[in-house]
């Protein structure tokens, strides 16, 4: 079956302008989730949603990102006013259903920004 | 969650079976240690997770110490695929998001 995909696979785009990342996941996963990744570095969590609902927002690093999801499907990143440290791989994950125990995170190719 | 650690890189001989150690020492009841591994320009993948009892799948087994501080995960028999960055994670329940560390780069060679 299909996996998480994620368009556009690579974007570049000059500081300043605003820049919209998607994200389809596996279908009928409630569960979506948004990392981040610099160049040589791990993997930094972003939001997560569950369902159309995103209760943690926490690693959203400023007022620039928002991410929205509707009808418990596609996901939609967006970084307003880019800058050149936005500069990364945005990866998007998805698993079945909110589990305490097991998390298997599914997770997309990624679309990797550049922000001259 | 707890804080993980992990060596920065190690080398394996194709076909070996390959041992990548994690530091969780302050790892609670009610954490599980998760696996991840990234191949050079793919998102992560899981591989296995456990509690407190070894684990096994087609992947990989997964040993975990009785004071469940540290774990081991073992590819029995390395091939050049599974070279990659390994990422351990413990998380306990509530949210779903998954704190990477720096992971072990491991390199299989001929």
């Amino acid at each position: 079956g299909a996996g998480v995909s994620q368009s556009p696979s690579n974007k570049v785009t000059e500081k300043g302008k605003d820049v919209e990342l998607r994200c389809d996941p596996i279908s009928g996963h409630t569960a979506l989730y948004w990392y981040r990744q610099s160049l040589g570095q791990g993997l930094e969590f972003l939001i997560y949603f569950q369902g159309n609902s995103a209760p943690d927002k926490s690693g959203l690093p400023s007022d620039r990102f928002s991410a929205e999801r509707t009808g418990g499907s596609v996901s939609t990143l967006t970084i307003q006013r880019t800058q050149q440290e936005d500069s990364a791989v945005y990866l998007c994950a998805s698993s079945p259903m909110w589990d305490r125990d097991f998390n298997e995170q599914f997770f997309g190719p990624g679309t990797r920004l550049t922000v001259l | 969650d707890a804080k993980t650690t992990q060596p920065t890189s190690m080398d394996c001989a194709e076909g070996r079976a390959a041992n990548l150690p994690c530091n969780h020492s302050t790892i609670s009841g009610n954490e599980y240690v998760y696996w991840y591994r990234q191949i050079h320009s793919q998102g992560p993948q899981y591989i296995i997770h456990g509690l407190k009892n070894n684990e096994t799948n087609e992947m990989a087994s997964l040993i975990i110490t009785e004071d469940r501080k540290s774990s081991t995960l073992i590819l029995p028999h390395a091939t050049l695929r599974d070279t990659a960055v390994y990422y351990c994670i413990s998380r306990s329940g509530g949210y779903n998001k998954l704190i990477f560390g720096a992971g072990t780069r491991l390199a299989v060679h001929p």
